[in-house]
């Protein structure tokens, strides 16, 4: 299952809303995570079920969609928020990623 | 808390075979909840699965790499490792290991190592 995530690129500024799409070449129902991944560091989960938060992750973030669509929003972006996120389905293996969308100030 | 940690050589020889270690601590890797597994990123580029192991041996491989992966389970060190043979410098990467739930509705990877760089090359 291949995901495409857009845009590649999100230019914003503290404060404002993220809006990222992920889409899947067939349906994953909802099972497709998210994932937030800093320069040096491991991807963190952030969203799974497609709109539950990981443990810890702050309100701020939320997920929704269900079979090829799907959306993750940051409702406030904080500094801390700028990073590179990836959609992850696993729905079928081979479990797959989406190229990822920077969010970049 | 969960913690996964990647070890070995950071520079291995082309059509040699990458060696890696992941040492769990907070959970034993005997736990019939999980997959044990691995994943990894070229620098700069997006993730890419490997495959996964279970403690009772069921394995998933991503077709692409299937031939030349081998991952495996010593419950005696709390650890499992993978062997990828063959390399060239495409399979330059920074390897991560992972966790995750084998309940299908929240079998996503919820704890990942800090990853290590291996580099093939001469």
């Amino acid at each position: 299952i291949v995901l495409t995530q857009s845009p590649g690129t999100l230019s914003l500024s503290p404060g404002e809303r993220a809006t990222l799409s992920c889409r899947a070449s067939r349906s994953v129902e909802t099972y497709l995570a998210w994932y937030q991944q800093k320069p040096g560091q491991a991807p963190r989960p952030l969203i799974y079920g497609a709109s539950n938060r990981a443990t810890g992750i702050p309100d701020r973030f939320s997920g929704s969609g269900s079979g090829a669509d799907f959306t993750l929003t940051i409702s406030r972006l904080q500094p801390e928020d700028f990073a590179v996120y990836y959609c992850q389905q696993y729905s079928t293996s081979p479990w797959t990623f989406g190229q990822g969308t920077k969010v970049e100030i | 808390q969960l913690q996964l940690q990647e070890s070995g050589p950071g520079l291995v020889q082309p059509s040699e075979t990458l060696s890696l270690t992941c040492s769990v601590s907070g959970d034993s890797i005997t736990s019939s909840s999980y997959y044990w597994g691995w994943i990894r990123q070229p620098p700069g580029k997006g993730l890419e699965w490997i495959g996964s192991m279970s403690y009772s041996g069921t394995t998933y491989y991503n077709p692409s790499l299937r031939s030349r992966i081998t991952i495996s389970v010593d419950a005696s060190k709390n650890h499992f490792s993978l062997k990828l043979s063959s390399v060239t410098a495409a399979d330059t990467a920074f390897y991560y290991c992972a966790r995750r739930n084998e309940v299908v509705t929240i079998r996503y990877f919820d704890s990942w190592g800090q990853g290590t760089l291996v580099t093939v090359s001469s």
